[in-house]
């Protein structure tokens, strides 16, 4: 199967919280997991990916963190700021395959 | 690099009207890709091309859309005759073979 499934759909933070979303996957052939991050009226923009060698990556304030056991991999935002308020999407693919198929999108809201 | 280019960025028509869209990918990106977003669907893949070839169009929803490549640098996505739901955003993403997609700034299709 080739869904990937995304939780929350809307996510209220305070500032200064941390943000967690999550996204759970079926086909154990996925081998690529990107976010992306979408700002109103903007197109989805890379934000951070992980292989399934890793279990975690950490790039700023966002981590993503990878359990390969469980299908499941999530995206954390330490010290959340307004600026981060935007719609984010999970996604897997297959190496050699070009194709993601993303998940339904979390909309995070960063309150002051 | 520019970036990707969509054309136009907003689309108002009637119902059984023609509708093009436009995309520029970005230059030596040799994966094209269409993609379609409502609040209800999320974010869906139409189609892609791989080197001006489709590769895979099981995402088109019917025989009233209609997608080409003529070459590197431009496609099209075309709806004929348009119906009221087929009113969302319609983005167009390139690549190369690095995983990284990178999305235009959508086409917000209305059909009235």
């Amino acid at each position: 199967q080739q869904q990937v499934k995304q939780s929350p759909q809307s996510l209220i933070v305070q500032k200064g919280g941390i943000s967690i979303i999550n996204c759970a996957y079926e086909n154990t052939a996925f081998d690529y997991f990107p976010w992306y991050q979408q700002f109103p009226g903007k197109g989805p923009a890379l934000l951070i990916a992980i292989r399934p060698d890793v279990s975690e990556k950490k790039e700023g304030r966002f981590t993503i963190s990878f359990n390969k056991s469980a299908k499941q991999f999530s995206l954390h935002i330490m010290d959340s700021q307004p600026g981060d308020s935007a719609t984010y999407f999970c996604a897997a693919s297959i190496s050699g395959n070009e194709k993601l198929t993303f998940g339904t999108g979390t909309r995070l809201t960063i309150i002051p | 690099d520019a970036g990707v280019i969509q054309s136009p960025r907003h689309e108002v028509t009637e119902m059984g009207q023609e509708v093009t869209l436009r995309c520029k990918p970005i230059s030596g990106h040799d994966y094209l890709f269409w993609y379609r977003q409502t609040m209800m669907r999320g974010l869906e893949l139409l189609i892609y091309f791989n080197n001006n070839v489709p590769i895979d169009d099981s995402g088109m929803p019917e025989d009233r859309f209609s997608a080409k490549m003529p070459n590197a640098s431009f496609s099209t996505l075309k709806i004929q005759p348009s119906e009221p739901r087929d009113s969302a955003v319609y983005f167009c993403a390139s690549s190369t073979n690095t995983d990284t997609q990178y999305f235009g700034p959508g086409t917000r299709l209305t059909v009235l």
